[in-house]
């Protein structure tokens, strides 16, 4: 069974750094690209990085270019979102998702972990 | 940025209506579309992807098509375990991008 587990979710002040994890089980997770999706409380989705599964290609929304790092350790099926210099409007659940390579749309998805950025 | 255009916004009907929502992208993504579902509370799921693909699992009712730049997503005969947001997102590059939504109620 294919399990999305986010982990590393919480409260930090306005310009601090956080940083999220999703631990992959139940496929071969160095085959997949892996994505980064989020919500603010009350919106629609936005989508906001992809990484290969290599991980040598990586790709970023504008409005966290140069914030955020996504990375992975496939030796530990493990998807990380490196998040600085937050600002209140990065509050938002944040969802990891695995994308399928037959049609590159988001066939599972995790929980989604909770980020607010607040003094 | 490929801009989604999602209609509309909220849609009322009853059970075993028929009822479609639309995406228009801004240029062109051919058919590399998703429709996703998403339950308050919950994670999106993925209902069709390449426009019309139904995802394995998902029931019948649901169905996807396109027409030009102009995307539909239908419910046949809408059940109340259809209320939910839904979205459309285009993969056709980067960035992807999701539509507003549409939330469906039951009236």
């Amino acid at each position: 069974e294919v399990q999305l587990l986010e982990s590393g979710g919480g409260l930090v002040q306005p310009g601090g750094s956080l940083r999220l994890s999703c631990e992959a089980s139940g496929f071969a997770f160095t085959t997949y690209a892996m994505t980064w999706v989020r919500q603010a409380p009350g919106k629609g989705l936005e989508w906001i990085s992809t990484i290969s599964g290599p991980g040598g290609s990586t790709y970023y929304a504008d409005s966290v270019k140069g914030r955020f790092t996504i990375s992975r350790d496939n030796s530990k099926d493990t998807l990380f979102l490196q998040m600085s210099s937050l600002r209140a409007e990065d509050t938002a659940m944040y969802y990891c998702a695995r994308v399928s390579p037959a049609h590159l749309g988001c066939d599972y998805w995790g929980q989604g972990g909770l980020v607010t950025v607040s003094s | 940025d490929i801009q989604m255009t999602q209609s509309p916004s909220t849609l009322s009907a009853s059970v075993g209506d028929r009822v479609t929502i639309t995406c228009g992208a801004s240029q062109s993504i051919n058919m590399w579309l998703a429709w996703y579902q998403q339950k308050p509370g919950k994670a999106p799921k993925l209902l069709i992807y390449k426009a019309s693909k139904l995802e394995s699992g998902v029931p019948s009712r649901f169905s996807g098509s396109r027409s030009g730049a102009e995307f539909s997503f239908t419910i046949s005969s809408l059940q109340p375990d259809d209320v939910a947001t839904y979205y459309c997102q285009q993969y056709h590059e980067y960035p992807w991008t999701f539509g507003q939504g549409t939330k469906v109620e039951i009236k």
